[in-house]
């Protein structure tokens, strides 16, 4: 059974820090993954999503990893602002039937502080 | 284009009533999925529909249902509250089930109800 972790489960950094997420999944054969972010009382909002043949996706100071073999991503913000305080969460898709079921980690709350 | 519209936002139970959480989507997506997230245990998928008429259980299915008439709508039934129900219920939609590698697939979430079983 695929799980996700994400540790740690909580940071605070100051800002203008670049910051790395990470997250790991115990089952390699995945199809895709993806980041979401989560404000709180809200919903998610997609981020990056990497397919399984690719090795990283980029949007703006959001740069996400992906290794399958040892069964890591990493999300990666540069010159974190007080706005990307929020909880981010990843998830993954398998193969098969499990393609349409995306299995979620517990996520990274992070505090950047002014 | 409202996105995805879950109602209601926050509501109480008696344990052993039942009731239809609703979710609404306007982009013309396949593909909707309804997920509870509760702490320390993340997200985890109820029920999912790729298309009107078609439904399949995702993990942790017991204690809901679910149907799809419309391409539009995907409620979620609980048929008799129990309090380990009590969750924050999260409703997402996208174009297909897999996310695909097109910007246009991206997944949409509601912004929660909030369910509280007592």
């Amino acid at each position: 059974k695929q799980e996700v972790t994400q540790i740690p489960a909580a940071l605070s950094v100051p800002e203008g820090e670049n910051l790395v997420l990470n997250c790991s999944f115990t089952d390699s054969a995945i199809y895709n993954l993806q980041w979401f972010r989560q404000d709180p009382g809200k919903g998610l909002t997609s981020l990056l999503l990497i397919q399984s043949s690719q090795r990283e996706q980029t949007s703006g100071r959001l740069n996400a990893s992906l290794d399958k073999s040892s069964g890591r991503s990493t999300l990666y913000i540069a010159a974190s602002q007080p706005g990307d305080s929020a909880t981010y969460l990843c998830a993954v898709r398998g193969y098969g039937g499990a393609t349409n079921k995306l299995i979620f980690g517990t996520g990274t709350l992070l505090a950047v502080q002014p | 284009n409202a996105g995805v519209t879950q109602t209601p936002k926050f509501q109480v139970l008696k344990t052993g009533q039942s009731m239809t959480l609703q979710c609404a989507q306007d982009m013309n997506h396949e593909y909707m999925s309804w997920y509870r997230q509760d702490p320390g245990m993340g997200l985890r998928l109820i029920h999912y529909s790729v298309g009107a008429g078609i439904t399949d259980q995702g993990e942790v299915p017991n204690g809901y249902n679910v149907s799809r008439s419309t391409t539009e709508d995907f409620p979620l039934r609980l048929l008799s509250a129990a309090p380990s129900q009590t969750s924050v219920y999260f409703c997402a939609s996208s174009y297909t089930g897999t996310g695909g590698s097109s910007s246009g697939n991206t997944i949409y979430f509601g912004e929660g109800s909030w369910l509280t079983v007592v």
